[in-house]
């Protein structure tokens, strides 16, 4: 099976802008999950997604939203952005207790 | 609310030293634990994790981790260390059951250098 997909893996923003990064989960995972990670806070989750609903939710403003499509493809967007954004974004998809994550995308912003 | 604590941020052995992380928890309910790696501009890859049963659990490239309920660890061993193992590692936990398992906390990593 092909793992996770997250495009793009690189994104130069500025700040005030918005970005939406992709990620596809393996062939018949439901379940999606976000995190941040960043050199000062680490690796923290965002949210995840499983059938379409949003299940758990993280402690980030309300500029970060995500959505997740039928066929469990999920996106995350990110309004307004500040350079603190500047991040490592990782995707996982999981079936039962066992999250594989992707490559993630580095959002640099300037 | 759940929180793990990785007791060192930097460890450096020799080729064929022992390795040992550190890794604390906290948690009101049953935690399922886990150990990540990652790789220089890489995602992360599941060494081993802990659900239930046996609590020394056994993962890929020689590794492997014990389960203490009554001292709040899972702390990672390798009897003999690698060039190849030199990486950031996570620990990380979720909750047992429930709606859960797609939210992991992890720890604030542990860098692993190995000496020639």
């Amino acid at each position: 099976k092909a793992g996770v997909t997250q495009t793009p893996r690189y994104l130069i923003k500025t700040r005030g802008q918005q970005v939406t990064l992709s990620c596809s989960p393996i062939s018949g995972h439901r379940s999606v999950s976000w995190y941040q990670q960043t050199p000062g806070q680490g690796l923290q989750f965002l949210f995840e997604y499983f059938s379409e609903t949003q299940r758990n939710k993280g402690n980030f403003p309300g500029r970060f939203s995500g959505r997740q499509f039928s066929n469990s493809r999920s996106e995350m967007n990110v309004s307004t952005l500040e350079l603190g954004d500047s991040a490592l974004y990782l995707c996982a998809s999981s079936f039962g207790n066992e999250q594989f994550f992707g490559p993630g995308t580095r959002l640099t912003v300037l | 609310a759940q929180s793990v604590t990785q007791l060192g941020s930097h460890v450096s052995v020799s080729e064929g030293a022992l390795v040992l992380l550190r890794c604390n928890y906290s948690s009101s309910v049953p935690p399922y634990l886990f150990w990540y790696v990652q790789y220089p501009n890489q995602g992360l890859q599941l060494l081993l994790k802990y659900t239930t049963g046996a609590t020394l659990v056994k993962g890929i490239n020689g590794f492997e981790a014990e389960f203490k309920k009554s001292e709040t660890s899972f702390h990672l061993t390798k009897p003999s260390a690698h060039m190849s193992d030199a990486a950031e590692y996570f620990c990380a936990v979720s909750n047992a059951g429930g709606t859960s398992y797609g939210k992991l906390t992890f720890g604030q990593g542990t860098i692993l250098t190995v000496h020639p």
